[in-house]
């Protein structure tokens, strides 16, 4: 089975520009979160999606940042405009339903945005 | 959901055990301790969880005190493919989202 896939792998763009990450979740998961990884800090929460809905966005840093899961099935983070701040290693992760969840999130390896 | 304390880094070499203990004193009731590993350039992948007492599976060992204000992470006869970060975290419930810590480097030499 495939697990959380996410892309681009490593975006370079330059300061003012759009950049959409995708992230594709393990089929049946209606759990979704967003995170990131600015070097040389912690791994932070930006925002929990249940199906399509978002359930806690309390992590995004502000409007220039879009989620949307679509469908419920795979979830775009668009980065508009993009500023030198904004460089990172983005994590997707995803889990089973409430219910039969474990507790376990699946990371994809993540997308590494490059702000210039 | 409470703070984790952890070392920030160790040491170890091949064939040694390594327990990592990581400290959460205001862990509510309805918390379990997760531990999560990553390795550079790769997302977190899950180790183990538990609530209290021990659990183990085919890769590591959880300890639980009854107390439940810290935990400790053993990982038996490490290899230098053990050499990753290991975040230790509470989460609500089993589940929900993650609070990352700066976590523990573990290095572990030939």
């Amino acid at each position: 089975e495939a697990g959380v896939t996410q892309f681009p792998s490593h975006s370079v763009i330059e300061k003012g520009q759009t950049v959409t990450l995708r992230c594709d979740p393990i089929s049946g998961h209606d759990n979704l979160y967003w995170y990131r990884r600015v070097m040389g800090k912690e791994i932070k929460f930006l925002l929990h999606f249940v199906k399509e809905s978002k359930q806690d966005e309390s992590g995004m840093p502000n409007n220039r940042f879009l989620a949307e899961r679509t469908g419920g099935t795979y979830s775009t983070l668009k980065v508009q405009p993009a500023e030198l701040e904004d460089s990172a290693m983005y994590f997707c992760a995803s889990s089973l339903p409430a219910g039969i969840n474990t507790g376990e999130l699946f990371f994809g390896e993540g997308s590494r945005l490059t702000v210039l | 959901l409470a703070k984790t304390t952890q070392p920030i880094s160790m040491d170890s070499y091949e064939g040694q055990e390594v327990n990592i203990t990581c400290s959460h004193n205001n862990i509510a009731t309805n918390d379990y301790i997760t531990w999560y590993q990553q390795f550079p350039s790769q997302g977190p992948r899950f180790i183990i969880q538990g609530y209290k007492t021990k659990v183990t599976n085919e890769v590591a060992s959880l300890f639980i005190p009854a107390d439940r204000k810290s935990s400790t992470l053993s990982l038996p006869r490490v290899s230098l493919s053990d050499t990753a970060v290991y975040y230790c975290l509470v989460t609500r419930n089993q589940g929900g989202k993650l609070i990352f810590g700066q976590g523990t480097e573990l290095s572990v030499k030939p």
